[in-house]
C-alpha cells in the first residue's frame, strides 16, 4: 500500500533560522508531490508542486523553496524564517483521478 | 480555471440529525470533485470522490455526495450525525492540471 511520511511532527524555530521539512512517499513511483500550508483561519494554500525529479512549480512567491532530490522525496526549505511562516505544513501525493493523499503534517511555530 | 465555494464556514448539528455541507464549483472542463475531512492537528483524509459515471457517490463514515451538473453543486450529506463527525470539511475540484482547488472549509460541531 502507499503511505506518506512527514517529519518532524512539530518544530519551534526562531526568526531568521533555516528550515528543512521532509516528505517521503512509499509504495508508488513517480508520484506528483505537493506542499501546502494552513495558517490559522486561512484554509489551504498550495506552495509548491512537482511532477518529476527536479521539476518544481511555485505557486506563491515567498522565502520558501522546494526540492525533489529523489523520486519519492520532497523537501521544503527556507534560509531565514519569518514570523509569517508559522503554520501547519502538509505534504500530499497524487494517485488515480487526481485525488491527493495527505501526510500527517508538521506544525511549525516561528518565535 | 476552477474554483470551489463552500457555503457556511460553520455548521452546528445535533447528534442524530442530518449533516448537510454545501459546495458549489466552477470549472471550464468536466470536473473531478472531492470531499476531505480534517481532524485537529491531522492531515486531510479523503471522504469520497466523483470522477465520471454515477452522480451519487458514497464514501467512508456514512457520507455521500451528489454531483449536480445543472446546479454546479456537490453537496455532502450524512443522515445521522455522530459526535465523531466533528471536524473540518473541505470540498475540492480538479480541472486535470495536476492541482486541486480547495474551498475555505466548513467546521462541523455536533451537539449532544
Amino acid at each position: 500500500s502507499q503511505t506518506i511520511h512527514q517529519w518532524p511532527a512539530t518544530l519551534v524555530q526562531p526568526v531568521g533560522s533555516p528550515l528543512s521539512l521532509e516528505c517521503t512517499v512509499e509504495g508508488t513511483s513517480n508520484p506528483n508531490l505537493y506542499w501546502y500550508r494552513q495558517a490559522a483561519g486561512r484554509g489551504l494554500q498550495l506552495l509548491f508542486y512537482s511532477i518529476g525529479i527536479g521539476q518544481i512549480s511555485s505557486e506563491v512567491p515567498q522565502n520558501l523553496s522546494a526540492s525533489r532530490p529523489q523520486d519519492r522525496q520532497f523537501i521544503l526549505s527556507s534560509k531565514k524564517l519569518l514570523l509569517s511562516d508559522s503554520g501547519f505544513y502538509l505534504c500530499a501525493f497524487t494517485r488515480g483521478y487526481y485525488e491527493q493523499y495527505f501526510g500527517p503534517g508538521t506544525r511549525l511555530t516561528v518565535t | 480555471a476552477q474554483s470551489v465555494t463552500q457555503l457556511g464556514s460553520h455548521v452546528s448539528v445535533s447528534e442524530g440529525a442530518l449533516v448537510l455541507l454545501r459546495c458549489n464549483y466552477s470549472s471550464s472542463v468536466p470536473p473531478y470533485l472531492f470531499w476531505y475531512v480534517q481532524y485537529p492537528n491531522q492531515g486531510l483524509q479523503l471522504l469520497l470522490k466523483y470522477t465520471t459515471g454515477a452522480t451519487l457517490v458514497k464514501g467512508i463514515n456514512g457520507f455521500e455526495a451528489e454531483f449536480k451538473k445543472s446546479e454546479t453543486s456537490f453537496h455532502l450529506t450524512k443522515p445521522s450525525a455522530h459526535m465523531s463527525d466533528a471536524a473540518e470539511y473541505f470540498c475540492a475540484v480538479s480541472g486535470g492540471d495536476y492541482k486541486l482547488s480547495f474551498g475555505a472549509g466548513t467546521t462541523v460541531t455536533v451537539r449532544a
